[in-house]
């Protein structure tokens, strides 16, 4: 079955390092998103990407963040300068975009640890 | 914005007991309501979802019933095993065709054996 993946699976870095987080999405899948948890708390949206522009995005997606699609197959998250507030699972996730029923299917995760 | 209200946030029960779960929502616009299970160390993986367009919706073991009147809906889990333990997220679209999910805060549900 098709699976959405992600890499690393855990990220430390320095406050103030760049990150970049990596995610294949399901083939024939034309939406992108990426969502964060910070431990303990809800799933948050941070953005939503389709014909390779960002679609939407949440008041958490700041000038920090930014997301590429820079092949056919990889999407990808840019946190420019890391805060300890950054530190959180950030889940990616992909949907058909067709259809009344869009289901998002998510990948395991990168957690990121801020030091 | 939408916001996503989830109760409770820990249930434990029994094998073969049944399992309810409680969600409501702020924004009337939502019109899409999918459950989410995640187990420790995985992403979340849909389980049900419902449309405003119908009340109940019901997959073997697993229902999700809809009142759009009260904003809430609510996930029903029947004949519990101890595979259902696991993290549950409800969610919500907050306007019609939108596809950013607002979350609840998550129920972690314990099936005993």
């Amino acid at each position: 079955e098709p699976e959405v993946t992600q890499t690393p699976s855990h990220q430390v870095t320095q406050m103030g390092q760049e990150v970049i987080l990596r995610c294949v999405p399901i083939s024939n899948h034309l939406y992108f998103y990426w969502y964060r948890q910070i431990l303990g708390q809800k799933v948050e949206f941070l953005v939503s990407f389709y014909n390779n522009e960002i679609s939407e995005k949440s008041e958490i997606f700041d000038d920090q963040f930014s997301v590429e699609r820079p092949d056919g197959s990889n999407f990808t998250l840019k946190i420019r300068s890391t805060k300890l507030e950054d530190s959180a699972m950030y889940f990616c996730a992909s949907s058909v975009g067709q259809g009344v029923r869009d289901e998002q299917f998510f990948g395991p995760g990168t957690r990121l640890t801020v030091l | 914005g939408e916001n996503v209200e989830q109760h409770p946030s820990t249930l434990s029960v029994q094998e073969g007991d049944s399992a309810v779960i409680k969600c409501t929502y702020s924004d009337s616009a939502s019109n899409y309501f999918p459950w989410y299970k995640q187990e420790l160390g995985k992403g979340p993986q849909l389980i049900i979802d419902i449309r405003s367009n119908v009340g109940e919706k019901k997959d073997q073991r697993i229902a999700v019933t809809l009142n759009k009147t009260a904003k809430h809906f609510s996930l029903h889990i029947t004949e519990t095993q101890p595979e259902d333990s696991a993290v549950y997220f409800c969610a919500a679209n907050g306007a019609t065709g939108r596809r950013a999910l607002t979350f609840g805060s998550g129920t972690r549900l314990q099936v005993q054996p």
